[in-house]
């Protein structure tokens, strides 16, 4: 699988947006852009996820850019709740294997 | 549904032992995985399976056993624990669905201690 590169920490005040950026230059055509967040003793969850167009969903929003070689998850309005280790995969959109692989992921830390 | 079902949440073994950790799904999904996680560390994908009969190595497979004989469950088998097998393991699975992408859902994780 391609591999994907995140700041390993990043900060933000309540109320405020929080951008989170991926680069994946490596990226094929049939890869889609998959993000999951873990929460402090949880399992990872899933956010959101596209392949070429952006995408909202009620937790964020996707911004992909046109050559797809990098990617950006939105948090609108962050809460201390969002605080967690947001990790940006990439996921081959085919019936055969899919060897998904982690990084280690961007800690975001959200203050008051 | 219950979703991603992993037991025992918690497990102490002594080095040699051997252990089943196990992963149930009710969602019919094909493709089931398991991961481990180390302290400040990411996940990483020990086997995976796309479907019940098949199965193949991720990225640290040494010393881990897996089969899947059914769609809803995929065990993984420690064959004789060692202290670097302590970690926290999760199982995740997905569908696995030609043209359809699916997000992967994950398990609450089994916190194992090998001592």
């Amino acid at each position: 699988d391609a591999k994907t590169t995140q700041p390993n920490s990043m900060e933000s005040n309540e109320e405020e947006p929080v951008h989170l950026p991926c680069n994946h230059s490596t990226i094929s055509g049939t890869d889609y852009i998959h993000w999951y967040r873990q929460l402090p003793s949880q399992g990872p969850e899933y956010v959101i996820h596209g392949l070429t167009s952006n995408v909202n969903n009620r937790m964020a929003s996707l911004a992909i850019a046109e050559d797809r070689k990098s990617s950006t998850l939105i948090l609108h309005r962050a809460t201390l709740r969002d605080a967690a280790v947001y990790y940006c995969i990439l996921r081959v959109n085919t019936g055969t294997a899919s060897k998904l692989t982690f990084g280690t992921g961007t800690r975001l830390q959200v203050t008051l | 549904n219950a979703g991603v079902t992993q037991t025992p949440k918690f497990q102490v073994l002594k080095t040699g032992q051997s252990m089943t950790l196990q992963c149930a799904q009710d969602m019919n999904h094909e493709y089931m995985s398991w991961y481990r996680q180390d302290p400040g560390m990411g996940l990483r994908l020990i086997h995976y399976s796309v479907g019940a009969g098949i199965t193949d190595q991720g990225e640290v497979p040494n010393g881990y056993n897996v089969s899947r004989s059914t769609t809803e469950d995929f065990p993984l088998r420690l064959l004789s624990a060692a202290p670097s097998q302590t970690s926290v393991y999760f199982c995740a699975s997905s569908y696995q669905v030609e043209g359809y992408n699916s997000p992967l859902h994950f398990g609450n994780g089994t916190r194992l201690t090998v001592t």
